[in-house]
C-alpha cells in the first residue's frame, strides 16, 4: 500500500486567482472524496467521484470542481479564489464503505 | 441532512480514561465512525460501529446506540501522544454516499 498522496503540501494563491489540488488514491480505491476544513473545524464534504463519476456533492458553489482519472488519482480545481477559501483540504479514498484513508493534505492560503 | 455533536474540548491525565461522546442526527444511518487527528496531519480511522454496542481495539473503545443516535470513543491508558483531535463521522446510507463529519474534540492530555 502507497497510501494517499496529494500535492502541493502547501500553496499560497491571490484573490480571484485559480488553483489546482492533486491526489493519489491508494492502490486499489475506487472512491476519491474531497474534503474542505477550516481552522479548528471538522472536514467538509466537497465532492466524491467513483469511477470517474461524481456520485455526491456537498454545499459548495460550481467554482469548485473535480475529476477523476483512470487509475483513480483525482483533482480538485477552484476557480475565482477567495479569502475564505484558505483552509486544509484533505482527499480520502476507499474502498471498504467505512474506512477512508486521508492523504495529508494540501493546505492553501488565499492573500 | 445529517447533524453530529461533540465535545469540542476535553482534558484528562496521562494514565487515566476518557469518554467523547457524539449525538448524530441522520436521515438514514450505515454506520459511525471515529477518526484521530494530530495538528497538521491527516485524519487517522480508529473505529467503526454499524451495530449496537462495544467495539475494542487495543486501548481504543467505540460504542453505538442506534436507538439513542449516541454513540462515544473510549481511551484507555491515556498517553501523551493522545492529545489529538477526535471526530466522529456518519454516513446516511450504503456504499458511496460521503461521510459527514462532526467539529471534533479537542484531547489535551496532561501529566
Amino acid at each position: 500500500e502507497t497510501g494517499v498522496t496529494q500535492s502541493p503540501t502547501h500553496l499560497i494563491k491571490t484573490r480571484g486567482q485559480q488553483v489546482t489540488l492533486r491526489c493519489s488514491s491508494q492502490s486499489g480505491h475506487n472512491t476519491v472524496s474531497w474534503y474542505q476544513q477550516a481552522l479548528g473545524q471538522g472536514p467538509q464534504f466537497i465532492f466524491q467521484y467513483y469511477r470517474e463519476e461524481e456520485n455526491g456533492r456537498g454545499n459548495f458553489p460550481p467554482r469548485f470542481s473535480g475529476l477523476q482519472f483512470p487509475n483513480y488519482s483525482s483533482e480538485l480545481n477552484v476557480n475565482a479564489l477567495e479569502l475564505d477559501d484558505s483552509a486544509l483540504y484533505l482527499c480520502a479514498s476507499s474502498l471498504e464503505p467505512y474506512g477512508y484513508t486521508f492523504g495529508s493534505g494540501t493546505r492553501l492560503t488565499v492573500v | 441532512g445529517q447533524s453530529l455533536e461533540q465535545p469540542s474540548e476535553v482534558t484528562a491525565v496521562e494514565g487515566a480514561i476518557v469518554q467523547i461522546n457524539c449525538t448524530y442526527q441522520t436521515s438514514g444511518f450505515y454506520g459511525l465512525s471515529w477518526y484521530q487527528q494530530h495538528d497538521g496531519g491527516a485524519p487517522t480511522f480508529l473505529s467503526y460501529n454499524a451495530l449496537d454496542g462495544l467495539e475494542e481495539t487495543g486501548r481504543f473503545s467505540s460504542f453505538l446506540s442506534r436507538s439513542d443516535s449516541y454513540g462515544y470513543l473510549l481511551l484507555q491508558e491515556l498517553q501523551m501522544k493522545d492529545s489529538a483531535s477526535y471526530f466522529c463521522a456518519v454516513r446516511d446510507d450504503s456504499g458511496n454516499t460521503p461521510l459527514v463529519f462532526g467539529k471534533g474534540t479537542r484531547l489535551s492530555v496532561i501529566a
